[in-house]
């Protein structure tokens, strides 16, 4: 039962790229859960989704980021004109119950995605 | 805005000792509560999570919870040099987990 699969590990882009990290959830979860983490610092919300669906995007900036969850395949990240900030993990996880519903909404991470911009 | 305060550290502890990490929220509405271990350049992990308020066990590992004070922590008993890690508190309700940014524990052998 593989847990939750994130690629690329690593992901190097120079300024001005695009990025797409990419996350497959666990057998059985349908709800995809995107952090990032900057050097030193905790896990930052990002983005939450199902199947075809953006749950909460509150944590998202509002220019350049986006995320999807298809129908079919893996949900994806996608960073547009990187900049150096945007050098962080970026861990994706997954759950089988969605937040607010009555059982634990317990997330299991993937490795990370590490992104440098150079 | 939501917001999960933790001590940054590093507390560092003898191996033998217990270790205790605390956390505190602002969010009342919190209503699932988890500590989360992970090591450096890894994923984090979940090593416990707690409901209500009280104590839970689980191993080496007590986690204690007090809605009315805002605050849960985590007591790591017989501490040991594999225990030295950054250990995420975090909590959902209505809304995605969210995190605090860790207290980095030292067990010194």
């Amino acid at each position: 039962n593989a847990g939750v699969m994130q690629n690329p590990r690593h992901l190097v882009r120079r300024r001005g790229q695009e990025a797409r990290l990419r996350c497959s959830p666990m057998k059985g979860h349908s709800h995809v859960y995107w952090y990032r983490q900057l050097p030193e610092e905790g896990l930052k919300f990002m983005v939450y989704l199902q199947k075809e669906n953006i749950i909460d995007e509150s944590g998202m900036p509002k220019e350049r980021f986006s995320a999807e969850f298809p129908k079919e395949g893996p949900s994806i990240l996608r960073i547009q004109q990187v900049v150096r900030g945007d050098s962080a993990a970026y861990f994706c996880a997954s759950s089988l119950t969605g937040t607010g519903s009555s059982g634990a909404n317990v997330l299991t991470f993937g490795a990370g995605s590490r992104l440098t911009v150079l | 805005q939501k917001e999960v305060e933790q001590n940054s550290g590093p507390l560092s502890v003898p191996e033998g000792a217990i270790a205790s990490l605390n956390c505190t929220y602002s969010d009342r509405g919190s209503q699932s509560f988890f500590w989360y271990r992970q090591y450096s350049g890894k994923s984090p992990e979940l090593i416990m999570s707690i409901y209500s308020n009280g104590d839970k066990e689980d191993g080496r590992f007590t986690a204690q919870l007090n809605k009315a004070s805002q605050y849960v922590s985590l007591l790591i008993r017989d501490s040991q040099p594999s225990d030295s890690a950054t250990y995420l508190c975090a909590m959902s309700g209505n809304t995605p987990l969210v995190f605090g940014k860790g207290t980095r524990l030292s067990v010194i052998a």
